[in-house]
């Protein structure tokens, strides 16, 4: 059973930047895309971007200037990079397995984290 | 890129039937056949329960049923029961290999 497991700093100063890694377990990383969704407090999902296993990246262009995410294969970790944080950005942070590559074969998301709370504050 | 809209909540007795819908445009939602649906209780990770407009994961009761018209998607969940009672989104492609949510919908078994 595929686990995925969000981790990093719970508070994050304003116009800093937000890092979080997701480790995955019971499966590999490899032939699958692994993407970052967000939800602010009370509200709904938002779709931040999908790496392949291979390293290539599609981000939301909403948030494309400000957003970075990498794989580690050998950690089996994908990790999450947010720049210039507001408190806009306070929301919890999924890490997901699935999203809309060229060479996926379903776009979707099956296996989510139980997801990261970070806060932006001054 | 919109969120697709949903209606902010919808109710009923335990056995009855619920539509929830998910209008887009055809840049997303019209324009391709990978809608998706996910269910989250309070304080969880959402669960997928429908993908590809009308396909169940393995384990998803057979009582969610997905659909598709137009721009307009729709998540059927028939004999209504009270573990069902959470908030749904729904998701679609939306070109450029990206994805767009829905803006949530509340289900409450009266």
């Amino acid at each position: 059973q595929v686990q995925l497991q969000e981790s990093g700093p719970g508070l994050v100063k304003t116009s800093e930047t937000l890092s979080l890694t997701c480790t995955v377990s019971g499966g590999s990383i490899s032939s699958y895309y692994w993407s970052w969704i967000r939800q602010p407090p009370g509200k709904g999902l938002e779709w931040i971007g999908y790496i392949y296993y291979s390293g290539s990246t599609n981000y939301n262009p909403s948030l494309k200037s400000r957003v970075t995410i990498s794989v580690d294969t050998s950690k089996n970790q994908i990790s999450l990079k947010l720049t210039s944080v507001t408190a806009a950005d306070t929301a919890v942070y999924y890490c997901a397995r699935g999203g809309a590559g060229v060479f996926a074969r379903r776009y979707d998301f099956d296996y989510w984290g139980q997801g990261a709370l970070v806060t932006v504050s001054s | 890129q919109s969120a697709l809209t949903q209606p902010r909540s919808v109710s009923g007795s335990p056995g009855q039937s619920v539509t929830i819908s998910c209008a887009g445009t055809t840049s997303d939602v019209g324009g391709y056949n990978y809608v998706s649906w996910y269910q989250q209780h309070p304080d969880k990770a959402p669960k997928l329960m429908i993908y590809d407009v009308s396909k169940r994961p393995s384990g998803v009761p057979d009582r969610f049923s997905g659909s598709k018209s137009g721009n307009t998607a729709s998540l059927t969940i028939s004999g209504l029961q009270a573990e069902d009672e959470a908030d749904y989104y729904c998701c679609s492609y939306a070109g450029s290999y990206t994805h767009v949510f829905g803006t949530g919908t509340k289900v409450t078994v009266l």
